[in-house]
């Protein structure tokens, strides 16, 4: 089974930084997502990340250490448009394909 | 462009009728899945097929069942609505993939109040 935790609700300032971390406990580690959700929206697809290291993707990035259980998603330069759900998903091995979801990070940017 | 549709955005029913949430996928994906998402709760899968006429039960599968029919349809049926399943219905494909990313596609979702 699984264990994914991450912060309930974050606040930030147009134009600023913004980290928000997930962690996990796994059996075994096979891949993890960052999913994007507005309100009243569906979630939608942002980074993976298998290996442990930075992926970069214009203004988001996402972070893996596989030792430490460990990724954070970061939002530079943020936009109003930036406050939504963001929702972690952990991938498990053993032929799985189901990822099971943290219950989301509610993030507000405000002026 | 990908695409994953629901039947309707909004449903409302009453207590003990019987209910069909139905998602359509149109990029010929072998896994298609059903949440449901409440605050403070996240996704909660439900239902998940596989293939044609195959389903698995997920972490909440009580008081659903689902149907699919066609490769591209997944059907979710409450026989029984009750309060308690007031909720919003997401449905999801992806792609089957033994290694490497197979992300998620998520139709608009459902939100069904049953009074």
């Amino acid at each position: 089974g699984q264990n994914i935790d991450q912060p309930t609700e974050m606040t930030a300032t147009e134009g600023a930084i913004v980290q928000i971390n997930c962690t996990y406990q796994t059996s075994g580690f096979n891949g993890l997502f960052w999913y994007q959700q507005h309100a009243g929206e569906a979630p939608t697809f942002l980074s993976y990340n298998v290996l442990d290291g930075l992926e970069e993707k214009g203004r988001f990035s996402s972070f893996l250490s596989r030792s430490k259980g460990y990724s954070y998603l970061l939002l530079k330069e943020l936009q109003m448009k930036d406050s939504a759900s963001y929702l972690c998903a952990v991938l498990e091995t053993g032929g799985s394909y189901i990822p099971t979801f943290g219950r989301g990070t509610s993030l507000i940017v405000h002026p | 462009d990908v695409k994953v549709t629901q039947s309707s955005r909004y449903l409302v029913k009453r207590t003990g009728e019987k209910v069909f949430l139905e998602c359509v996928q149109d990029m010929d994906h072998e896994n298609m899945f059903w949440y449901r998402q409440d605050p403070g709760l996240g996704l909660r899968l439900i239902y998940f097929s596989y293939d044609v006429k195959m389903k698995e039960k997920g972490d909440i599968p009580e008081g659903y069942s689902v149907s699919r029919e066609k490769k591209e349809r997944f059907s979710l049926i409450l026989e029984s609505a009750s309060t308690n399943q007031t909720s919003m219905y997401l449905c999801a494909s992806s792609l089957e993939s033994g290694a490497g990313r197979n992300e998620q596609f998520f139709g608009p979702g459902t939100r069904l109040t049953v009074l």
